[in-house]
């Protein structure tokens, strides 16, 4: 089975600052899907950004950008240039490549953007 | 507009009573999910199916039942509601095709609140 780790409940930033969210996971699988995903107050579910395990290339989405480690079994989201509307729950997510392709997620990071 | 609706949007339900939650995806996808938000503890899978006519237990099946009749509806039922699934609940669906990666869209989900 998967476990993905978020470590951090709540994090705060600056308006236009940086800012890094961090997700570990755990798997023995070979293959698979890496994403973050933003849930504002509307409870709607967004899909951020999603990584290949199969590539290195770090994955880029405008503003957000991760950090994949596959060894370290490590994938952190940065965001660039914080703006008021990235306030939100950020959910690390992990999906085998084969089976049962349902969503294994973390337990959520609070991002508050301060003006 | 095509993706998937849930309905109720929320719901105040009385312990021991039965609750359909309804989930419909215009988008032809073969593969349907539920999944249950809790505070602390992300988004979890209840049940899920890969095509019409079938369907298997997530990680938290345990008082929730669900069935797969046709290729646009997944609907989610407790049988005899408790407090301890007061939640928010998530469908979502994909293409759920085996050769390539399948982005996951999620409904706006529904409240329950059973007392």
């Amino acid at each position: 089975a998967q476990t993905v780790t978020q470590s951090q409940p709540e994090m705060s930033v600056q308006e236009a600052e940086t800012v890094t969210l961090s997700c570990t996971y755990d798997t023995s699988e070979n293959n698979y899907y890496l994403f973050w995903y933003k849930q504002p107050p509307s409870r709607q579910m967004i899909l951020v950004i999603r990584q290949e395990a199969y590539k290195q290339q770090n994955a880029t989405e405008n503003r957000f950008s991760v950090n994949f480690q596959k060894a370290a079994k490590s994938f952190s989201l940065k965001i660039s240039d914080s703006q008021l509307g990235d306030t939100a729950m950020y959910f690390c997510a992990f999906m085998k490549d084969t089976g049962r392709r349902a969503l294994t997620f973390g337990s959520g990071t609070r991002l508050q953007v301060q003006p | 507009i095509a993706g998937i609706t849930q309905a109720p949007t929320s719901q105040i339900l009385a312990a021991g009573r039965r609750m359909t939650l309804r989930c419909t995806q215009d988008m032809r996808h073969n593969a349907m999910y539920w999944y249950r938000q809790d505070l602390g503890l992300g988004l979890r899978l209840i049940h899920y199916s890969n095509t019409a006519g079938t369907t298997g237990k997530g990680e938290v099946p345990d008082g929730y039942s669900v069935s797969r009749a046709n290729t646009d509806d997944f609907p989610l039922t407790l049988a005899s509601a408790v407090p301890s699934q007061t939640s928010v609940y998530f469908c979502a669906s994909s293409k759920g095709t085996a050769s390539s990666y399948n982005e996951q869209f999620f409904g706006p989900g529904t409240r329950l609140t059973v007392l």
